[in-house]
């Protein structure tokens, strides 16, 4: 079966600093990858995609990056963390032309 | 722009009874809508899909229903348990090609009571 580890759990980071979050997916082979943020309380925003290996989309600009250095792995990264990157962070994948999505279990990103 | 909303932010209701969350989306080319759960600290999961060419799906102790003529999405839940106290998402895909581009509402949270 398939599953999704999403990694670290919650994370304290302060302003400058960088980030790394990273994803990977078991079970299947050329995944879509997304990562999603989620502000407290609200609904989830799209932040980028992929649909292959070095392919990524970005939905909205900001201050972070993302990359797929293997098929089953999804970076997410920023240089400089701003206290507006604060949020849960959602990975996630499906299968290539089906749009059900499978989450992973979240980072709590705190920029202080 | 398209948009997926939901009518309650906030749903009380008392265990045993049913549920009934409401969604409504702005794009009629939409061709797919799905229901996800999120419990607090924890990534959505997954509860029923339906695709445009139906308007009633049912699955365990959930179905939901879809109404296109006032684009229209609801998930009802049967005899709601303490267990489905949680936030709801609705999400819409409107069949932009190439990736699985979902659209999610803001959420509505479920708050059972004994």
């Amino acid at each position: 079966s398939q599953t999704i580890h999403q990694w670290p759990a919650t994370l304290v980071q302060p302003v400058g600093s960088p980030l790394s979050l990273e994803c990977t997916v078991e079970g299947t082979s050329n995944p879509n990858l997304y990562w999603y943020r989620q502000a407290a309380g609200r609904g989830l925003q799209l932040l980028f995609y992929s649909v292959g290996i070095g392919q990524i989309s970005s939905e909205v600009p900001q201050n972070l990056s993302a990359s797929r250095p293997q098929d089953r792995q999804f970076i997410l990264s920023s240089k400089k963390l701003l206290l507006s990157d604060s949020g849960f962070y959602l990975c996630a994948w499906s299968v290539r032309l089906v749009e059900k999505l499978f989450f992973g279990s979240g980072t709590q990103l705190s920029v202080l | 722009g398209e948009s997926v909303g939901l009518h309650l932010p906030t749903l009380s209701v008392q265990e045993g009874d049913n549920s009934i969350i409401n969604c409504a989306y702005s794009n009629s080319a939409s061709d797919y809508f799905i229901w996800y759960k999120q419990e607090s600290g924890k990534g959505p999961q997954f509860i029923i899909d339906i695709r445009s060419n139906m308007d009633k799906r049912q699955g365990q102790r959930v179905t939901v229903l879809l109404n296109k003529t006032v684009k229209h999405l609801s998930l009802q839940i049967a005899a709601t348990q303490p267990g489905d106290s949680a936030v709801y998402f609705c999400a819409e895909s409107p069949n932009s090609g190439g990736y699985n581009k979902l659209i999610f509402g803001a959420g509505t949270r479920l708050a059972v009571h004994p």
